[in-house]
């Protein structure tokens, strides 16, 4: 079956320091892979997203890269700001198919 | 930018009782979902639905749950006799057709089972 497995939080940084949420997934077929954001009080936003292998995810600074030979597809940003605080969902939906797998969601805190 | 739309925020209800949450989906979008997220852990699927029907459902969707889109606009969740452990917050989505394009999700509404 599909799975998402992502690092675990919270991961606490320092505004502008350089950020890394580990993400990886199983999955049968050819999956597009999602980052969805979830600022406090508020629903889940989609960040990015990659379709295919090799793509590369882009928004607000933050990107990720579909690779097929290691299944990952971890999200980074240069420089993060206090905004940026909020969790972090990876996830992934097959082909042909309508649903989505979530990973547990990793929290990001921000400090200035 | 449309948006899925989501109410109540939060809903307190004694166990026992029967609760509707309520959706309003993106207006051209074609397929909804109704996601959960209990406290500290993961978004859980629990139901998809396309075309009048359910389309696929988790384990979790069992005979006391079920979904309704009784209008052109409104998506419902129908939780009957209400337990502790369904406190969680509802995410309800919807997408367009297209393949592979992503999730649209609300705010979510907060169930407090009492």
């Amino acid at each position: 079956g599909n799975s998402v497995t992502q690092m675990e939080g919270p991961v606490t940084l320092s505004e502008e320091a350089f950020l890394t949420i580990n993400c990886t997934y199983t999955a049968t077929g050819y999956p597009s892979l999602f980052w969805y954001v979830q600022y406090p009080g508020e629903g889940l936003q989609l960040l990015l997203k990659a379709t295919k292998a090799d793509d590369k995810g882009s928004n607000k600074g933050f990107e990720a890269t579909y690779r097929k030979e290691t299944t990952s597809f971890h999200l980074e940003k240069g420089s993060v700001q206090v905004s940026d605080s909020a969790v972090y969902f990876c996830a992934l939906r097959n082909s042909g198919y309508s649903t989505l797998t979530f990973g547990k969601g990793t929290m990001l805190l921000v400090s200035p | 930018e449309p948006e899925v739309t989501q109410t109540p925020s939060h809903q307190v209800t004694q166990m026992g009782q029967e609760v509707i949450l309520r959706c309003v989906p993106i207006s051209n979008h074609l397929y909804f979902y109704w996601y959960r997220q209990i406290l500290g852990q993961k978004v859980e699927f629990l139901v998809s639905f396309y075309n009048n029907e359910i389309s696929e459902k988790s384990e979790i969707f069992d005979d006391q749950f079920s979904v309704e889109r009784p209008d052109g606009s409104n998506f419902t969740l129908k939780i009957r006799s209400t337990k502790l452990e369904d406190s969680a917050m509802y995410f309800c989505a919807s997408s367009d057709p297209e393949k592979n394009s992503p999730l649209h999700f609300g705010n979510g509404t907060r169930l407090t089972v009492t």
